[in-house]
């Protein structure tokens, strides 16, 4: 197994066009996290599945960001019309357990620039 | 307001010796608290974790103390090794939870 896999690596986006990132969780895993973290801060949860089923968003997640997990395997997380406070670092993480009792297999993460 | 605090953004101690990193909650109602390291250019990657019900745990080198009623836990890491260098993030969860929220990070330096 390969672990969490993350792409793109890197993004460099124009303000105001549209981003995706994929996630490819651990197969075995049943639950997919996305979390965003900026510099000198922890991470920031924004989403969560279990297997299809989005059980939880952030009041931060904009309705910009979309999420979704088509099959319970990877998720793709969208970002419409970007702006320069999107540039950050996403992060997906993937869990057998809950994650937040458990703890999660993060992913290296996509760092997004917004210029 | 932040729930989860570290209120120490660096660390510097000598091989061998003893690392210990804090972490402050507000949140009483929190039932589980997680310890994470980071490398640069990789995601962080969990270490240990405590649930409320227990005061101490132990994994290795690792060990965790939690005291409830301060809202404090802190991690020990003895003895300390220069591979041990990375920012190291607190997170703290309710029971059946899939979230976590995070501190900002302490970055401990292990020095040769």
């Amino acid at each position: 197994d390969t672990g969490v896999s993350q792409d793109p690596r890197h993004k460099i986006t124009k303000r105001g066009q549209n981003v995706t990132f994929r996630c490819d969780p651990i197969s075995e895993h049943n639950r997919l996290y996305w979390y965003r973290q900026t510099l000198g801060q922890g991470p920031e949860f924004l989403t969560y599945f279990q297997n299809e089923a989005q059980l939880e968003k952030s009041r931060l997640l904009s309705d910009r960001f979309s999420a979704e997990r088509p099959k319970g395997s990877f998720s793709t997380l969208e970002i419409q019309r970007t702006e320069q406070g999107d540039s950050a670092m996403y992060l997906c993480a993937s869990s057998s357990g809950q994650g937040g009792n458990d703890g999660y297999t993060f992913g290296s993460g996509t760092r997004l620039t917004v210029v | 307001d932040q729930q989860v605090k570290q209120n120490s953004p660096s660390l510097s101690v000598q091989e061998g010796r003893i690392s210990i990193l804090n972490c402050d909650y507000t949140n009483s109602m929190f039932d589980y608290f997680l310890w994470y390291k980071k490398y640069p250019a990789e995601g962080p990657t969990f270490l240990i974790s405590i649930s409320s019900i227990k005061d101490k745990n132990e994994d290795g080198r690792f060990t965790v103390f939690l005291n409830k009623s301060a809202k404090h836990l802190s991690l020990h890491i003895v003895p300390s090794q220069p591979g041990d260098s990375a920012v190291y993030f607190c997170a703290a969860s309710y029971t059946n939870a899939g979230k976590s929220t995070f501190g900002d990070g302490t970055t401990l330096t292990v020095k040769p």
